[in-house]
């Protein structure tokens, strides 16, 4: 399988315990994005990293969000001290070096659902 | 303040016939638009894109229609078929090379064997 991986598929914590999400991209794509999504919304942008490089953060990402994407390669998301509104699903999406081709699709993984109690 | 808006929550249409989802955007600097595909437990599939240059764009059973003095775009599929049950979201970039994507909220989408 040669899509976007994201572990763990499904988490549930307990309000107040950080948590950290792992994202894999498709190989040769050195954009990668975070996305949350809501019940009965759309998924709305997170964060955005070129190769190692986080060059855009949302308004969402609290001060509790950081993202690293450490070699360029994998990323991961961690939320400290979590609180309810934090239950979401976590998306991650790629996409492949910027070419002929400018505006072009995302690629999204299956997602992480976070469920605090 | 929702930038990419689909009314529908929901639609249902008999197997075979045209099904047409709708998808307004209120951003003047949207430039181009794509529409993606989710099943449940799964993420996000793309399914077909316009750019803000073209009125159509047309894949297989998959078309896209844009109205830019509207800020409209719509999405045929026909013949729909039992496979094609699932959430359609509408997405966004604003300006050339942006690369956050704007979400709508998603219209459920049923075919009706």
């Amino acid at each position: 399988d040669t899509g976007v991986s994201q572990n763990p598929r499904h988490k549930i914590t307990k309000r107040g315990q950080n948590v950290t999400f792992r994202c894999d991209p498709i190989s040769e794509h050195n954009r990668l994005y975070w996305y949350r999504q809501t019940l009965g919304q759309g998924p709305e942008f997170l964060t955005y990293f070129q190769n190692e490089a986080q060059l855009e953060k949302s308004r969402l990402l609290s001060d509790r969000f950081s993202a690293e994407r450490p070699k360029g390669s994998f990323s991961t998301l961690e939320i400290q001290r979590t609180e309810q509104g934090d239950s979401a699903m976590y998306l991650c999406a790629s996409r492949p070096r910027q070419g002929e081709k400018v505006l072009d699709e995302q690629y999204f993984g299956p997602g992480t659902r976070l469920t605090v109690t | 303040d929702q930038q990419v808006k689909q009314n529908s929550p929901s639609l249902s249409v008999q197997e075979g016939r045209i099904s047409i989802l709708n998808c307004d955007y209120t951003n003047s600097m949207f430039d181009y638009f794509l529409w993606y595909k989710k099943y449940p437990a799964e993420g996000p599939t793309f399914l077909i894109s316009i750019s803000s240059i073209k009125d159509k764009n047309e894949d297989g059973r998959f078309t896209v229609f844009l109205n830019k003095s509207a800020k409209h775009l719509s999405l045929h599929i026909v013949p729909s078929q039992p496979g094609d049950s699932a959430v359609y979201f509408c997405a966004a970039y604003p300006n050339f090379g942006n690369e956050k994507l704007t979400f709508g909220t998603g219209t459920r989408l049923t075919i009706i064997p």
